[in-house]
């Protein structure tokens, strides 16, 4: 079925290290692709997204790139800092499918100063 | 903008007991989810209503879960009687309308434990 496999944590970086957390996905059809971020005691808010293949979203420094070819949709960022950990969860919806979204399982970032 | 309001935070019961979370979403907001999250997983749909009407709740164990938008706005969930497996945090989103283009806004969810 429709699924997301991302890299599992917990992950554990410097301030200002590059990070990357890999996402891939399995879709019968055509899917939108998203990161959502949870910072603790709060809920989950949309970080990025990207509707259509090789188109990259990007927010806060966050990106990720839509690749079909690879069915990816990795997360990066050049400088991370203490303010960025969190849980980070990838998710696909299917077009036309009720806006069925398909989470992964998360990956928690903690970033020391 | 208000963001989508969930209550209780936290419940703690023993098993065989009942429980409800409610859910108000953010006003104008047509489509309302409802999530359970174990602790390690990501979130799993149980119910999504359009409006007062149900869209999807294929994932919903029915023989125990219960779920209602009377008036298409707020919504309340209900287990009856709960089980130890049912220990998660349940998380309300609502957006727009349905369309994988219509972002989803969640609450802060209700941590539910099971004794």
């Amino acid at each position: 079925g429709d699924s997301v496999t991302q890299m599992e944590g917990p992950v554990t970086l410097s301030e200002e290290a590059f990070l990357t957390i890999n996402c891939t996905y399995t879709a019968t059809g055509y899917p939108s692709l998203f990161w959502y971020v949870q910072y603790p005691g709060e809920g989950l808010q949309l970080l990025l997204k990207a509707t259509k293949a090789d188109d990259k979203g990007s927010n806060k420094g966050f990106e990720a790139t839509y690749r079909k070819e690879t069915t990816s949709f990795h997360l990066e960022k050049g400088s991370v800092q203490v303010s960025d950990s969190a849980v980070y969860f990838c998710a696909l919806s299917l077009r036309g499918n009720n806006n069925d979204m398909r989470f992964g399982a998360g990956t928690r970032l903690t970033v020391k100063p | 903008e208000a963001g989508v309001a969930q209550s209780p935070r936290y419940k703690i019961i023993e098993k065989r007991q009942s429980v409800a979370f409610w859910c108000n979403p953010i006003s104008g907001h047509a489509t309302l989810y409802w999530y359970q999250q174990i602790l390690g997983q990501g979130p799993k749909l149980l119910i999504q209503f359009q409006n007062n009407g149900v869209v999807d709740d294929s994932q919903l164990p029915k023989d125990r879960f219960s779920a209602e938008r009377l008036k298409g706005v707020d919504s309340t969930l209900k287990i009856q009687p709960a089980k130890l497996e049912d220990s998660a945090v349940y998380l309300c989103a609502s957006s727009l309308d349905v369309g994988s283009y219509n972002e989803q806004f969640f609450g802060p969810g209700t941590r539910l434990t099971v004794l």
